[in-house]
């Protein structure tokens, strides 16, 4: 059971938008820097987001982050094939002292 | 441009000990915390050990404490993992990575470690 929930899977056609939530709580989420990855197949994690919202170099603008309150959202617009992958969220939890990870959620191109 | 480069994995019976290192290169090692996160395979991301600046102050995740020591050695620009009494559930891709703010900046490709008998 992650301290991070995410859905475990969405999809959408190509060139839609998808959206993946990252729900977790005032330790967490709610007073802490959220960062995305992506891990397509076989590959090594990516850095996709950090500090919430920012993207780092060579990240395209196609990939954005916001969080409100306790939940964070990644948002995939003109989704490609080449987008098909997991994806986490991940923070620092304070109550723990520990970072944590959501459990991924799959992303599907129809 | 920063490079990780992890070593050291490799197949260890249960109760065994491995010592992973990630050495850095293309950065200022000294100024940045350093993060281990593992993924066991199929599975998801799992944080498991961070060290600040100096070596002063680590954490770990609860699944690892008294088990896995992090420590580094700035003058090699090398981070490091000892790895005691390890468990099956230990077999991973250990990742090693630049953290900021609670989160992996830069990756390693990643060592695995097979705990089996």
């Amino acid at each position: 059971q992650s301290v991070l929930t995410q859905p475990p899977s969405v999809s959408a056609a190509p060139g839609q938008k998808v959206t993946i939530s990252c729900s977790g709580s005032s330790s967490n989420v709610g007073n802490q820097y959220v960062a995305w990855y992506q891990q397509l197949p076989g590959t090594v994690p990516k850095t996709l987001i950090f500090e919430n919202n920012k993207r780092p170099s060579g990240i395209p603008d196609r990939f954005s982050g916001s969080k409100s309150g306790t939940s964070a959202t990644l948002a995939i617009t003109g989704l490609q094939t080449g987008d098909e992958a997991d994806y986490y969220c991940g923070t620092w939890d304070s109550s723990l002292s520990a970072g944590v990870f959501g459990s991924g959620t799959k992303v599907t191109v129809l | 441009e920063v490079q990780l480069v992890e070593s050291g994995g490799g197949l260890v019976q249960p109760g065994g000990s491995l010592r992973l290192s990630c050495a850095a290169s293309g950065f200022t090692f000294s100024n940045y915390w350093m993060i281990w996160v593992r993924q066991a395979p199929g599975k998801g991301l799992v944080w498991v050990s961070r060290i600040n600046t100096d070596g002063s102050a680590t954490e770990y995740a609860d699944s690892v404490k008294g088990r896995l020591t992090i420590s580094r050695d700035n003058a090699k620009n090398t981070l490091h993992l000892q790895m005691n009494s390890l468990r099956a559930e230990d077999t991973a891709i250990y990742y090693c990575g630049t953290e900021n703010w609670g989160s992996v900046a830069s990756w390693g490709q990643g060592t695995l470690v097979t705990v089996s008998s």
